[in-house]
């Protein structure tokens, strides 16, 4: 596709449940990233995949929250046990490489309610 | 260690009037600069990046930004507003090679009076 898509848009999920969020990147693009958007806040870096290199998992939050990425393709994020402050939107972006000159393409986020 | 400060959580400014939006940033080494632009619902969007070339930068939809290493600045700015600016403005900061991590300020939210 043209750009990063994510799915689902939207989830309601019920305190204690596990959710999966899906990120498809831009094809080509080595560099993957998870961020968490809480309501009228900044992005909050999660974890970054590059190839096949072992994840940078430094923003994971806690252990209820893990991500996979399948080398250069499809990246999924696992919240297990949601708590109410998981609520948030969780934005997924790609660049091109790792460099830091490359620009982010960011999806349109998924966005998540935990009751 | 870098970082970023975006003063002003919220600014406001009539149509057809200057935006300027802040932006500090803290490095150790050279960056690259980014403005990225969040229409509501939406994902974000880049508006214009800095990597070292020209200090002024132009962007799409008329927004400019001038790097200015003396003040660790990259504020943005538009000479006129227009309604369909409304949106959250994020500054972010990279370093150079070998520094993937991309630091994002807590964002401006641009309001455009009629």
């Amino acid at each position: 596709g043209a750009g990063v898509s994510q799915s689902p848009s939207n989830k309601v999920t019920e305190k204690g449940k596990d959710v999966e969020l899906r990120c498809d990147p831009i094809s080509g693009h080595t560099a993957l990233y998870w961020y968490r958007q809480r309501l009228g806040q900044g992005l909050e870096f999660l974890i970054y995949f590059q190839g096949n290199s072992a994840p940078d998992k430094s923003g994971l939050p806690s252990d209820r929250f893990s991500a996979e990425r399948t080398g250069e393709s499809v990246s999924t994020l696992t919240i297990q046990r949601t708590q109410q402050e998981d609520s948030a939107v969780y934005l997924c972006a790609s660049s091109l490489d790792p460099s830091g000159y490359n620009e982010q393409f960011f999806g349109p986020g998924t966005r998540l309610t935990v009751l | 260690a870098q970082s970023v400060t975006q003063l002003g959580s919220h600014v406001s400014v009539s149509e057809g009037a200057l935006v300027l939006l802040r932006c500090n940033y803290s490095s150790s080494v050279p960056p690259y600069l980014f403005w990225y632009v969040q229409y509501p619902n939406q994902g974000l969007q880049l508006l214009l990046k800095y990597t070292s070339a020209a200090t002024l930068v132009k962007g799409i939809n008329g927004f400019e930004a001038e790097f200015k290493k003396s003040e660790t600045s990259f504020h943005l700015t538009k000479p006129s507003a227009h309604m369909s600016d409304a949106a959250e403005y994020f500054c972010a900061v990279s370093g150079a090679s070998g520094t993937y991590k991309y630091i994002f300020g807590t964002g401006t939210r641009l309001k455009v009076l009629a």
